[in-house]
């Protein structure tokens, strides 16, 4: 079975402009989330999606957003890039079912974002 | 309000030598905990999970932690360090809300180096 698979594994944008991150889940999970980690911090919670709705945000501003789409796959989206939204972009899958609460996400190897 | 704390940002040990990684979390629930490895340029892998069953738990590559709930912490061994265990090492506690979010929160890293 295929993991978590994220595209493009590299990207360099310019400050101010807008970028698009891609996400597909492994084949049955419907939940979906998405972190950022700078380098040498740990990631940090941006996005949680079921069954396209957000389930949950975090602390980041509105130029960050995202969706999900019928497949289940993910699209993060960061319009008007910061020199500071350079980091590695995680995105994680997670299979969720009525009693299951504790079964944990399965990471994707992220997209390393740079701006310059 | 859920937390972990990494209690060392670098460790060394010498090839063959036990390993020990700490971290204490803090939890308003009875929490799911997760030891994650990242090395270079990489995604995050799964070494093993504390789900409320047994305290001891055993992951890959011969890592194991113990959950002490009197202590509030989860710290990972290794009996014998080998080179390839040289990585980036997260403790990470799981956040519930109503809304039905599922989030990790991680630790801000520690760095395992191995001496040869």
């Amino acid at each position: 079975d295929a993991g978590v698979t994220q595209s493009p594994t590299h990207l360099i944008k310019t400050r101010g402009q807008h970028v698009t991150l891609r996400c597909s889940p492994i084949s049955g999970h419907k939940s979906v989330s998405w972190y950022q980690q700078v380098l040498g911090q740990g990631p940090q919670f941006i996005f949680q999606y079921y069954e396209k709705e957000e389930r949950g945000r975090g602390n980041f501003p509105d130029r960050f957003s995202a969706r999900q789409f019928p497949n289940y796959s993910s699209e993060l989206n960061v319009n008007a890039l910061l020199l500071g939204d350079s980091a590695l972009y995680l995105c994680a899958s997670r299979l969720e079912r009525p009693g299951q609460g504790t079964g944990g996400y399965t990471f994707g190897s992220g997209t390393r974002l740079t701006v310059v | 309000a859920q937390s972990v704390t990494q209690l060392d940002s670098h460790v060394s040990v010498s090839e063959g030598t036990p390993v020990l990684l700490r971290c204490n979390y803090s939890s308003s629930y009875s929490p799911s905990l997760f030891w994650y490895v990242q090395h270079p340029n990489k995604g995050l892998q799964l070494l093993l999970k504390y789900t409320s069953a047994a305290t001891l738990v055993k992951g890959i590559n011969g890592f194991e932690a113990e959950f002490k709930k009197s202590e509030t912490s989860f710290h990972l061994t290794k009996p014998s360090a080998h080179m390839s265990d040289a990585a980036e090492y997260f403790c990470v506690v799981t956040a519930f809300s109503f809304s039905g979010t599922y989030k990790y929160i991680f630790g801000t890293g520690t760095r395992l180096k191995v001496l040869a």
